[in-house]
């Protein structure tokens, strides 16, 4: 199984502010990493697919990158709203498996 | 908009067997994989199988002894059935969408979860 590892596990910062989170795969994914907004007593929301594809309806102050093995999530200008359970997920090959989260509380 | 919706009893004794269906709406079921995906409590999401548009099943090798996933296109349903179940399957389950040609899986539709709390 394809291990993905998520640091921080948790972070804060004010709004207005930038945050970045990390996923590293344990091994070669190319760019099937995906990312996800969890937020209380809600499903997951794909963010941000392949990597840096921004889905619809998705703020663009949310962005990613990366490839192979290492990957981030940013979200620039962080709003209340944003206060969120985020994952990473590698969609290379199965088993399928997510990040352990990073939780993002604004100050 | 597809939207999905998880059915099936919120509690399941011991050693007995967890039944879930999803039912899609508002878009058709051909062409794409759909997915099981559950949250234990206090722990991270784990994807447990899916069955693609000819009825193909990949599943967890963690699970797959005891998991079925069926489907049944006539209904617009999906359907997990997971047997011997113990505490550790106590979870919040979802059913999700992983969309055709793009080269990856990925979960870009959700149900809003079920909990189901195995108890005796």
């Amino acid at each position: 199984d394809i291990q993905m590892t998520q640091s921080p596990s948790s972070l804060s910062a004010s709004v207005g502010g930038r945050v970045t989170i990390t996923c590293r795969a344990s091994q070669n994914i190319n760019n099937h990493l995906h990312w996800y907004q969890q937020k209380p007593g809600k499903a997951p929301n794909l963010l941000i697919s392949s990597a840096s594809i921004l889905q619809s309806g998705v703020p663009s102050r949310f962005s990613g990158s990366g490839s192979g093995t290492d990957f981030s999530l940013t979200i620039n200008n962080l709003q209340p709203e944003d206060s969120a359970i985020y994952y990473c997920q590698q969609g290379h090959s199965s088993p399928l498996t997510f990040g352990g989260g990073a939780k993002v509380e604004i100050k | 908009q597809v939207q999905l919706q998880e059915s099936g009893p919120g509690l399941v004794k011991p050693s007995e067997t967890l039944s879930l269906t999803c039912t899609v709406s508002g878009g058709s079921m051909r062409g794409y994989w759909w997915n099981w995906v559950r949250h234990p409590p206090g722990k991270g999401l784990e994807w447990i199988g899916s069955i693609g548009p000819t009825g193909r099943t990949d599943y967890n090798p963690s699970l797959k002894s005891r998991l079925t996933i069926s489907v049944d296109i006539s209904k617009n349903q999906f359907s997990l059935k997971l047997t011997s179940v113990t505490a550790e399957d106590t979870a919040i389950y979802y059913c999700a969408r992983d969309p055709p040609a793009t080269g990856s899986s990925e979960f870009d539709q959700w149900g809003q979860g079920s909990l189901v709390t195995i108890s005796s």
